[in-house]
């Protein structure tokens, strides 16, 4: 069975400055990773996706994750965030055996100003 | 129509009252899914249908039904609405099940309370 934890329900980090959002997963076979990301008061929407290759996926807007095998973990990253950036963030996983995939609990980016 | 629509936006439904959260999508994706999100919960899947005529059950199924009559449609039905189905619904397709690395589409919700 899979698994995904945001370690993170909360984050608060000051307007400009970085933010990682961590995310570890847990499965047996091979795994595809994604970052969905929901607005308030919106459904959720695909950030970026690691499926295989180059570990380092980058979304249109900045952020950037990393799939890193050894530690099981998928955490994303933006070197400056914007007030815009305000959001909740869920981690995700599934594989090529399941037709589901597996959503964390979210972790909620407050920006201040 | 583009993406995927839900209906009612919202509603406040008494304990005990039958009610159908209805779900469209244009995309002509065999998989669709509905999930309730929570506080504290995340999101948890409730239905979900592979393709048209069939479906099958998520993580928390109890007190919920739905039907796939159609590629384009897939409604949610609470027989008897109790308070503890209080939440924000979300209704999502993807591609198909043998395809699961294709991302999943979310419709814009809908916020159920039951009083």
């Amino acid at each position: 069975a899979q698994s995904v934890t945001q370690l993170d329900s909360q984050v608060p980090v000051f307007e400009e400055a970085p933010v990682e959002l961590r995310c570890n997963y847990s499965s047996s076979v091979s795994v595809y990773l994604f970052w969905y990301v929901q607005y308030p008061n919106q459904g959720l929407q695909l950030l970026l996706k690691y499926l295989s290759g180059s570990t380092l996926v980058k979304s249109i807007n900045g952020f950037e994750a990393e799939f890193n095998k050894s530690q099981t973990s998928f955490h994303l990253r933006k070197p400056s965030v914007h007030i815009s950036d305000t959001a909740e963030y869920f981690c995700a996983v599934s594989s090529n055996r399941d037709d589901k995939i597996i959503f964390g609990k979210g972790t909620r980016l407050h920006i201040l100003p | 129509i583009a993406g995927i629509t839900q209906a009612p936006t919202s509603q406040i439904l008494a304990a005990g009252r039958r009610m159908t959260l209805r779900c469209t999508q244009d995309m002509r994706h065999n998989a669709m899914y509905w999930y309730r999100q929570d506080l504290g919960l995340g999101l948890r899947l409730i239905h979900y249908s592979n393709t048209a005529g069939t479906t099958g059950k998520g993580e928390v199924p109890d007190g919920y039904s739905v039907s796939r009559a159609n590629t384009d449609d897939f409604p949610l039905t609470l027989a008897s609405a109790v308070p503890s189905q209080t939440s924000v619904y979300f209704c999502a397709s993807s591609f198909g099940w043998d395809r699961p690395y294709n991302e999943q589409f979310f419709g814009p919700g809908t916020r159920l309370t039951v009083l």
